[in-house]
């Protein structure tokens, strides 16, 4: 079975700091594409960052990167310079090349304080 | 502006009445998808469609049904509700793999 696992149900972070969630995943597959989502409080799930696993270097938009360690299978998301707005749920997923199903983890509540 | 929209964004209905939740996306995306989202946050996928007249079930076994007569449109119907059936709708669509696009969701108390 496909699982996408957030073994931090809740976690905090001063605002400036810096914050890191992790998520491990099991597949069989070698291909496939990693993201991690944000849902802020009533709203949207929004996309904050994507990897494909054929590529070795690390995704990067803005303050947020990921550390994607294949061999471990584990996509960590790092957020720098945490901000009053990052205050939300953040899910791992992923989705294997052969199936268009995103397979989601069970989320970290993240709570940035001022 | 591009995007998906979910009507009604919040509903409470009583016991065996009908409803229809709505899903409707301007990106002209092929694929879209129906989540069930539970308190404790966690995301299910109960129904997904990768065309029009193309309908599947989810992962999570669902008394919902879904139709898909024209690719913007991807209602989510249930015949009779019941207060099991409380929870968080999201509809999603993507064009290519990788790329999904939530709606803001329909959250559902059944009384």
């Amino acid at each position: 079975a496909q699982t996408v696992t957030q073994s931090q149900p809740e976690m905090s972070v001063q605002e400036a700091e810096t914050v890191t969630l992790s998520c491990t995943y099991d597949t069989s597959e070698n291909n496939y594409y990693l993201f991690w989502y944000k849902q802020p409080p009533s709203r949207q799930m929004i996309l904050v960052i994507r990897q494909e696993a054929y590529k070795q270097q690390n995704a990067t938009e803005n303050r947020f990167s990921v550390n994607f360690q294949k061999a471990a299978k584990s996509f960590s998301l790092k957020i720098s310079d945490s901000q009053l707005g990052d205050t939300a749920m953040y899910f791992c997923a992923f989705i294997p090349y052969n199936t268009d199903k995103l397979i989601f983890g069970t989320g970290t509540r993240l709570q940035v304080f001022p | 502006e591009a995007d998906i929209y979910q009507t009604p964004r919040y509903l409470v209905i009583g016991t065996g009445k009908k409803i229809t939740l709505e899903c409707s996306q301007t990106m002209g995306h092929d694929k879209m998808y129906w989540y069930q989202q539970d308190p404790g946050m966690e995301l299910h996928l109960i129904h997904y469609s990768y065309g029009v007249n193309s309908t599947e079930k989810g992962d999570l076994s669902s008394e919902s049904t879904v139709s898909r007569i024209r690719t913007e449109h991807f209602p989510l119907t249930l015949e009779s509700a019941r207060p099991s059936h409380t929870s968080q709708y999201l509809c999603a669509s993507s064009l290519v793999t990788g790329g999904y696009t939530f709606g803001s969701g329909t959250r559902l108390t059944v009384v």
